[in-house]
């Protein structure tokens, strides 16, 4: 069965803090997501990539950078993290034209 | 360009009764079509979806169908449960797009007893 694997479901951060998120999948699929969740804002797309060390901005990158170094893993870095920053973060992946598969999320407090 | 646009919650149904969820969408070119569902403190999972026009997604008793001549792509169930409570996602994604998704708002939809 897929299997999309988000590193922490839970994280608190402080203000200024470089911050990662971590996202493993194990279908092998070429392109993976990173998504913010907001009350009332639904998913927003923070970047995609379509294969190893490719990246594109998706509708919201400022403040947020990727790494793709390996097929299956996709990080999500807060440079310097900050309050506004505070949100659900979903991660995704999928091979076309398939649905996207996504983790559980990982809820990021930065205080 | 494309976009997905459903219908404001939160909706608040008793149980047994029937739902209907609205998903309008625009698209440049021919959209494979998707409802997903979110649980409380869960990510996103698939529920149905149709990649061409008069399809009929159907899952767990949800049904959609595309529909090309209104652009839409409406989430019904007859009799509704209250392990159906969650919060309920429209998105459509096109050939080029990179496999990009794009999403409704969603609908958060609670079932009482």
């Amino acid at each position: 069965d897929v299997k999309v694997t988000q590193s922490s479901r839970y994280l608190v951060k402080r203000t200024g803090e470089k911050v990662f998120l971590e996202c493993v999948q194990d279908m092998d699929h070429e392109n993976m997501f990173w998504y913010r969740q907001d009350p009332g804002l639904g998913l927003r797309l923070i970047y995609f990539s379509y294969d190893v060390k490719m990246k594109e901005k998706g509708d919201i990158p400022e403040g947020y950078s990727v790494s793709r170094e390996k097929k299956e893993r996709f990080s999500l870095i807060l440079e310097s993290a900050s309050t506004n920053q505070t949100s659900m973060y979903l991660c995704a992946s999928s091979l076309y034209p398939q649905p996207q598969h996504f983790g559980d999320g990982t809820r990021l407090s930065i205080l | 360009g494309n976009s997905v646009t459903q219908m404001e919650g939160p909706v608040t149904l008793s149980e047994e009764a029937f739902l209907t969820i609205n998903c309008t969408y625009t698209a440049t070119g021919y959209p494979s079509l998707f409802w997903y569902v979110q649980y409380p403190g869960e990510g996103l999972q698939l529920l149905l979806k149709a990649t061409k026009a008069d399809d009929k997604g159907s899952n767990k008793g949800f049904e959609a169908t595309y529909r090309k001549e209104t652009t839409s792509f409406h989430l019904e169930k007859g009799s509704v449960q209250v392990s159906d409570s969650a919060v309920y996602f429209c998105a459509l994604t096109t050939r080029g797009t990179g496999n990009q998704f794009y999403f409704g708002t969603g609908t958060s939809l609670t079932v009482i007893p």
